[in-house]
């Protein structure tokens, strides 16, 4: 079974930039997470898809950052315009519905903003 | 608001010396809490979920126990390949069972 993919695996932007991220989920997951993890800190949930719609982004900065879930697969996180603060790995995760207690995390995105 | 807290925030351990991880949570409602590895450059891996005081999964040398407040992580016996970062999280019991994560416990296991 494929795991979770992500592109690019790294990515350098000055602030003020836009940039996107790309995931594509296990065949079959229900249930997309992004998550930001900040150097030395644990993950933290920016957004949950369920299929096409949005289950809980209450942690998403709306002013600068956007997710969306084409067709309930692949989905695409952007943020523009970026500041320093973004540098981050953005991690994308997927669970089937009904058991989002087991996670399955794509190996990230390494932001920087300079 | 959902908290999650981890100590120590980094363990060196000798192989073989066994020793334990914490995992302290305060969470409006509990539907489960997790164990996760994340190796440097990687994304976590799932480990265990609990969901009940008093409960407990063992998987080769990892242990993990629930009680109300707080969940252990016992490493028997560690080798250098169980050298990572350790996160534990909790999903509060809502629609949406939005996850929170601690910071981790980086565990460094010298031969």
């Amino acid at each position: 079974e494929a795991g979770v993919a992500q592109s690019p695996r790294y990515k350098i932007i000055e602030k003020r930039q836009s940039v996107a991220f790309w995931c594509n989920p296990i065949s079959g997951h229900a249930t997309l997470y992004w998550y930001q993890q900040i150097l030395g800190q644990g993950p933290k949930l920016l957004i949950q898809f369920q299929n096409n719609g949005v289950v809980d982004d209450s942690q998403l900065p709306k002013d600068r950052f956007s997710a969306e879930r084409l067709k309930g697969v692949d989905s695409t996180l952007k943020i523009q315009p970026a500041k320093l603060e973004d540098s981050a790995v953005y991690l994308c995760a997927s669970s089937r519905a009904g058991m989002s207690y087991e996670q399955y995390f794509g190996p990230g995105t390494r932001l920087t903003v300079t | 608001e959902d908290q999650v807290t981890q100590s120590p925030e980094a363990l060196r351990l000798q192989e073989g010396e066994s020793s334990s991880l914490n995992c302290s949570y305060t969470v409006s409602g509990l539907r489960g809490l997790f164990w996760y590895r994340q190796d440097p450059g990687k994304g976590p891996e799932f480990l265990f979920t609990l969901y009940s005081a008093g409960e407990e999964k063992e998987k080769e040398r990892l242990k993990a126990t629930l009680t109300k407040k707080e969940s252990f992580l016992h490493i028997t016996a560690p080798k250098p390949e169980d050298s990572a970062t350790y996160l534990c999280a909790v999903q509060e019991n809502t629609n949406a069972g939005k996850s929170t994560f601690g910071d981790g416990t980086t565990l460094t296991v010298k031969p």
